[in-house]
């Protein structure tokens, strides 16, 4: 059973543009859940997702920033006219339960120039 | 609001010796508190959970304690070793409406000299 996939592992972007990051949840998981770190510092909620539902954003920036997980494929977190403040690893966990047992994936570290 | 702190920021043991990391909650209606180790560049992983009707629970040379009353839990490590270095999150559900998710404290740093 493989785990919570994420890619790409690093993602680099000019101030401006979009970055897209996908997160594919473990097998039989309809939970997903994104995460923001920034070095020294903890797990940030951003967003709970089931499939084609939002379930809780209330820990992502209302501009610029968006979540889907759609009926087929992977979740994608998008995040626009990206900003140096942007620049952390963003976690996606994956859950059989509602908020429970979250196993995370690899991370992808976004750097913004 | 939701918060979860955590202490201490940093830890320094010597090889053999006990760590202990605390955490404390807002939520009184929080019901799940698992514990997750996070080494240098690599993903959070879960070593360890409780459920708000035990008070403690144990595996090998790890132990939650928990204390509903006061709001606070605990992370043990006993016999530490060097492999046990990384960083510690410990985290609270919070539950409101359609959502149950999980807040997490803002890490210890815990390192074990040999």
């Amino acid at each position: 059973n493989a785990g919570v996939m994420q890619n790409p592992r690093h993602l680099v972007r000019r101030r401006g543009q979009e970055a897209r990051l996908r997160c594919s949840p473990m097998k039989g998981h309809s939970h997903v859940y994104w995460y923001r770190q920034l070095p020294e510092e903890g797990l940030k909620f951003m967003v709970y997702l089931q499939k084609e539902n939002i379930i809780d954003e209330s820990g992502m920036p209302k501009e610029r920033f968006s979540a889907e997980f759609p009926k087929e494929g992977p979740s994608i977190l998008r995040i626009q006219q990206v900003v140096r403040g942007d620049s952390a690893a963003y976690f996606c966990a994956s859950s059989p339960n509602d908020g429970e047992k979250l196993f995370f994936g690899s991370g992808t570290q976004l750097s913004v120039l | 609001g939701e918060n979860v702190e955590q202490h201490p920021s940093t830890l320094s043991v010597q090889e053999g010796d006990s760590a202990v990391i605390k955490c404390t909650y807002s939520d009184s209606a929080s019901n799940y508190f698992p514990w997750y180790k996070q080494e240098l560049g690599k993903r959070p992983q879960l070593i360890i959970d409780i459920r708000s009707n035990v008070g403690e629970k144990k595996d090998q040379r790890i132990a939650v304690t928990l204390n509903k009353t006061a709001k606070h839990f605990s992370l043990h490590i006993t016999e530490t070793q060097p492999e046990d270095s990384a960083v510690y999150f410990c985290a609270a559900s919070i539950s409101g409406g359609a959502t149950n998710k999980l807040i997490f404290g803002t890490g210890t740093l815990l390192a074990v000299q040999p």
